[in-house]
């Protein structure tokens, strides 16, 4: 299986900043890479696909980037409603995998 | 707009079948594919498995020897069966469905599976 490790595992935020998340594969995936939002009690929400393409209806502010190896995730200016886990998935090859998840705080 | 709602018994004894079902509204069901997933209590995303449109199952290498999931298309609805479970599938177990292989597009609202004795 690929493993996905994500960086910060907790990051402590205010709102207005600027937040970057990373996603590390163990092998190259292209950018067969996904990013989901989650908040407490809640399915995940697809935000990114294909590594930097905006799923229809998330805010402008969030964006990806990264082929291969290295992925971001960046939050341009953070709102009160992104405090949440952010996980990282590859679709490259079976099985699927999830980063750990980077959970955005208030700081 | 696409919905999923899943049902399934939420509490279980070690050794027993877990099984869950999720019905699909909305959209055109024999284009998607089907995955289960799940997570453990304050613990992060596990992929179970999927199957397309085809018939064709991949599954979570860790748990292929207990793990069976089929699709009714008549009745828009797939099925999640997990045999011999132990209190390491205590999780939320999710319905999520998607355009292409392996990207989920919409989830079902999951449903919390404790297994004890």
């Amino acid at each position: 299986d690929i493993q996905m490790t994500q960086s910060p595992s907790t990051l402590s935020a205010s709102v207005g900043d600027r937040v970057t998340i990373t996603c590390r594969a163990s092998q190259s995936i292209s950018t067969w890479l996904a990013w989901y939002q989650q908040k407490p009690g809640t399915a995940p929400k697809l935000l990114i696909y294909k590594a930097s393409s905006l799923e229809s209806g998330v805010p402008s502010r969030f964006s990806g980037s990264g082929s291969g190896t290295e992925f971001t995730l960046s939050i341009s200016s953070l709102q009160p409603d992104d405090f949440a886990t952010y996980y990282c998935q590859q679709y490259d090859s079976y099985s699927w995998t999830f980063g750990q998840g980077t959970k955005v705080e208030i700081k | 707009q696409v919905q999923l709602q899943q049902w399934g018994a939420g509490l279980l004894k070690p050794s027993e079948t877990l099984s869950l079902t999720c019905a699909v509204y909305g959209g055109s069901f024999s284009n998607y594919y089907w995955n289960w997933i799940r997570q453990p209590p304050e613990k992060g995303l596990e992929w179970i498995g999927e199957i397309n449109h085809g018939g064709s199952t991949n599954y979570n290498p860790s748990l292929k020897s207990r793990v069976t999931i089929s699709v009714d298309t008549s009745k828009n609805q797939f099925s999640l069966n997990l045999n011999s479970v132990t209190a390491a599938d205590t999780a939320v177990y999710y319905c999520a469905i998607g355009y292409s292989s392996g990207l989920i597009d919409y989830w079902g609202q999951g449903t919390p599976v404790t297994v004890s004795s």
